[in-house]
């Protein structure tokens, strides 16, 4: 069955910290993989997307991931994080050929000032 | 970047009467929309998946009866929530794509209290 796992639901930082949240799927064939952010009070934004080509993919914010296929992982990073990228980030992925994604559970991420 | 609506953002119901929300895409032709659930320090649960003109396809254990969508034009959707009951009280979401770009926008959200 196809699914998403993030490995942290909670992560607590101080800016300027650096920040690796884990994201690993399962699913049986060619995948497009997304990250979207949530940040309070507002709605899903997408932050970065993987569909093809190099596997280390820049979205905004400074953010970046890496698509691991030998690894099922496409894990997000950002070398400094700053107090507005507090948010719930969540990892999805969907099938090259299906319309809809899968997400994972989300990891709230919280910025201490 | 696209923008999809949604109205209302809150509603208040009592048990047993039905709930309309509507989600727009305002820029753009939306080919696909699907409506979430969220449940709160979850995940989002998808619902359903319709499309332009056609009958919504609806995910394993949702209640099409329930959970009425109508798809009418390329910007507009809606979610009927029919005889809505307290445990029906929820956040909705509705995203919406573009194309077959894969991209999914996504709605502020609708937070539905059956009292």
């Amino acid at each position: 069955a196809q699914s998403v796992s993030q490995h942290n639901h909670h992560v607590i930082l101080s800016e300027a910290a650096s920040l690796e949240l884990g994201c690993n799927y399962s699913y049986g064939g060619t995948v497009n993989l997304f990250w979207y952010v949530q940040y309070p009070g507002q709605h899903l934004q997408l932050l970065l997307k993987y569909f093809s080509g190099d596997p280390l993919v820049k979205g905004i914010k400074g953010f970046e991931a890496e698509f691991i296929k030998s690894k099922f992982s496409f894990n997000l990073r950002k070398p400094s994080v700053q107090w507005s990228d507090t948010a719930e980030y969540f990892c999805a992925v969907k099938g090259n050929r299906d319309d809809k994604i899968i997400f994972g559970k989300g990891t709230r991420l919280h910025i201490l000032p | 970047g696209a923008v999809v609506s949604q109205h209302p953002s809150r509603v208040i119901c009592k048990s047993g009467t039905s709930v309309k929300i509507e989600c727009r895409s305002l820029d753009f032709q939306a080919t696909t929309m699907f409506w979430y659930r969220q449940f709160p320090k979850q995940s989002l649960m998808l619902m359903a998946t319709s499309n332009e003109g056609s009958k919504a396809t609806y995910e394993q254990g949702v209640e099409k009866d329930k959970f009425l969508i109508n798809h009418a034009s390329l910007t507009l959707s809606t979610l009927t929530v029919t005889s809505a009951h307290p445990e029906d009280s929820s956040f909705y979401i509705c995203s919406a794509t573009e194309g077959t770009g894969g991209v999914q926008y996504f709605g502020p959200g609708t937070r539905l209290t059956v009292t």
